[in-house]
C-alpha cells in the first residue's frame, strides 16, 4: 500500500458526461501528479500541482482539468467524454517538487466510456 | 526530441533464470532515470531511482545500470519469481523535475 488513495476504483460512463476522479496524497506529500494508461499508450503524464497551484501540464486534453484543495486531495475532471478515454487514471504524490523525487502511485481508478 | 524507449517489448523466462530489461533516453538535461514494476492493473511501485554519478544500484534481486555517455540503463533481474512478471517501466524526468517521459515498458512472464 503506498499511502495514495483514489476513488472511485471504477467508474462506467456513457460518451458525452463528465465525470471526477478523486486523489488523496500521501500523509505529508504536496505534490501531487495524474497520469493516463491506455492499453495502447503506456503511461502519460497528464498534470502536476504542488502546494495548491499547477506546476506542469503534459498531455492533457482541454476537455480535462483538474485542481488541488487546501487539504492537498485532488481531483480531475474529465468532460464531454469520448470512447478514447477509456483508460485508467493514476494519481501519485511526492513530497516535494523536483525530478529527484519518488513518487508513489495510487491504485488507479479504471474509467470506462460506452 | 524527449524519448524514452525500451526493449523487448515482451519477454517470457523460466523461474529461476536471469534477464535484463533495456532502456535507451534521449531525455535532456538529464536528471535521473527510474525503474517501476507494475503490475496487472495496480499502481507502479519504484525499483530504483538513478542519478548522474551513479552507475548501479541495487535493490534486492533488481540491479539497475547506467551509462549516461550512451544515455542507456539496464534492469537485471537475478533468479527470477513468478511474482517477477509484470510490466517494467523506464521514467526520465526532465531536469526542471515537471514533466516525465515514459518508456512504453516491458512486459515479463515468468513460467515455471
Amino acid at each position: 500500500d503506498s499511502g495514495v488513495t483514489q476513488t472511485p476504483k471504477h467508474l462506467i460512463t456513457a460518451t458525452g458526461q463528465r465525470v471526477t476522479l478523486r486523489c488523496s496524497p500521501r500523509s505529508g506529500d504536496l505534490s501531487v501528479y495524474w497520469y493516463q494508461q491506455s492499453l495502447d499508450q503506456g503511461l502519460q503524464f497528464l498534470i502536476q500541482y504542488y502546494n495548491g497551484e499547477e506546476r506542469a501540464k503534459g498531455n492533457i486534453l482541454e476537455r480535462f482539468s483538474a485542481q488541488q484543495f487546501p487539504d492537498l486531495h485532488s481531483e480531475l475532471n474529465l468532460s464531454s467524454l469520448e470512447l478514447g478515454d477509456s483508460a485508467l487514471y493514476f494519481c501519485a504524490s511526492s513530497v516535494v517538487l523536483g525530478g529527484n523525487n519518488e513518487q508513489f502511485f495510487g491504485p488507479g481508478t479504471r474509467l470506462t466510456v460506452l | 526530441k524527449n524519448q524514452v524507449e525500451q526493449s523487448p517489448q515482451s519477454l517470457i523466462i523460466l523461474e529461476g533464470k536471469n534477464c535484463t530489461l533495456q532502456c535507451n533516453y534521449t531525455v535532456s538535461p538529464f536528471s535521473n532515470l527510474r525503474w517501476y514494476k507494475q503490475d496487472t492493473g495496480r499502481g507502479p511501485v519504484s525499483l530504483t531511482i538513478m542519478t548522474f554519478s551513479e552507475n548501479t544500484k541495487s535493490n534486492g534481486r533488481y540491479t539497475a545500470t547506467l551509462d549516461a555517455d550512451t544515455k542507456q540503463s539496464s534492469l537485471h533481474i537475478t533468479a527470477s519469481q513468478l511474482s517477477d512478471s509484470a510490466s517494467y517501466i523506464c521514467v526520465v524526468p526532465a531536469n526542471t523535475g515537471n514533466q516525465f517521459y515514459f518508456g512504453t515498458g516491458t512486459s515479463l512472464t515468468v513460467i515455471p
